[in-house]
């Protein structure tokens, strides 16, 4: 069965620091994967897929991901954090087939200490 | 220009209540979703359409109903409401299957 496992509950990074969010994922075909980014009240934004191609993908507001097969893995990464990247992060994957099932991980909720 | 909007954005009822969530997307995707997330902030889907035609129907009771009168819109009829219900409820939509999702600012429900 389709899984999404985000270790962390929270993780806090000082501002400027470099920061990573977990991801692990099990399929049992070729995954597409994606992160989501929930401010407080809102819905969730889209932050970058990998679908297939180059391993390391880029999305908005300075966010990379790198996919690791063997790993099993889609850890979204940023250089230097901001404040402002406090909130609750979401990895996600779906196998496109007839029925386009995606599954969330529970979340992961980011704090920037200033 | 919301691309995704619900309404209502709050949603107070009683229980046995039935009551409805509209949403609207114009953005000229094909396929609609309709998620749950809980207070634990667990998301789930509960439904997804393409072109107006059931993809998805995960395992949710049946009083929960949604209807696709076209392709930008997707609403949810919930019948006999439950203290369970409550939720915040989430649409999106995707330009095609597999693609990212966009959401709407949610309607937060609460049955008393």
């Amino acid at each position: 069965a389709q899984s999404v496992a985000q270790p962390e509950d929270q993780v806090n990074v000082a501002e400027g620091n470099p920061l990573t969010v977990k991801c692990t994922y099990s399929v049992s075909g070729n995954p597409y994967l994606f992160w989501y980014v929930q401010y407080p009240n809102r819905g969730l934004q889209f932050l970058l897929k990998y679908i297939t191609g180059d391993n390391l993908v880029k999305g908005s507001y300075g966010f990379e991901a790198e996919f690791n097969k063997s790993q099993t893995s889609f850890h979204l990464k940023k250089p230097s954090a901001l404040v402002s990247d406090s909130a609750l992060y979401f990895c996600a994957v779906n196998i496109v087939n007839r029925d386009d099932k995606i599954i969330f991980g529970k979340g992961t909720r980011l704090h920037i200490l200033p | 220009d919301t691309a995704v909007s619900q309404t209502p954005k709050y949603l107070v009822t009683q229980m046995g209540n039935d009551k409805s969530i509209k949403c609207e997307q114009n953005l000229g995707h094909d396929t609609m979703y309709w998620y749950k997330q809980d207070s634990k902030k667990f998301l789930k889907i509960m439904f997804s359409y393409n072109n107006k035609e059931l993809i998805i129907n995960e395992t949710v009771p049946n009083r929960f109903s949604p209807k696709s009168p076209d392709k930008a819109h997707l609403n949810l009829h919930i019948n006999s409401l439950e203290l369970g219900d409550s939720a915040v409820y989430f649409c999106a939509s995707s330009p095609t299957t597999g693609s990212e999702q966009y959401f709407g600012p949610g309607t937060r429900l609460t049955v008393t």
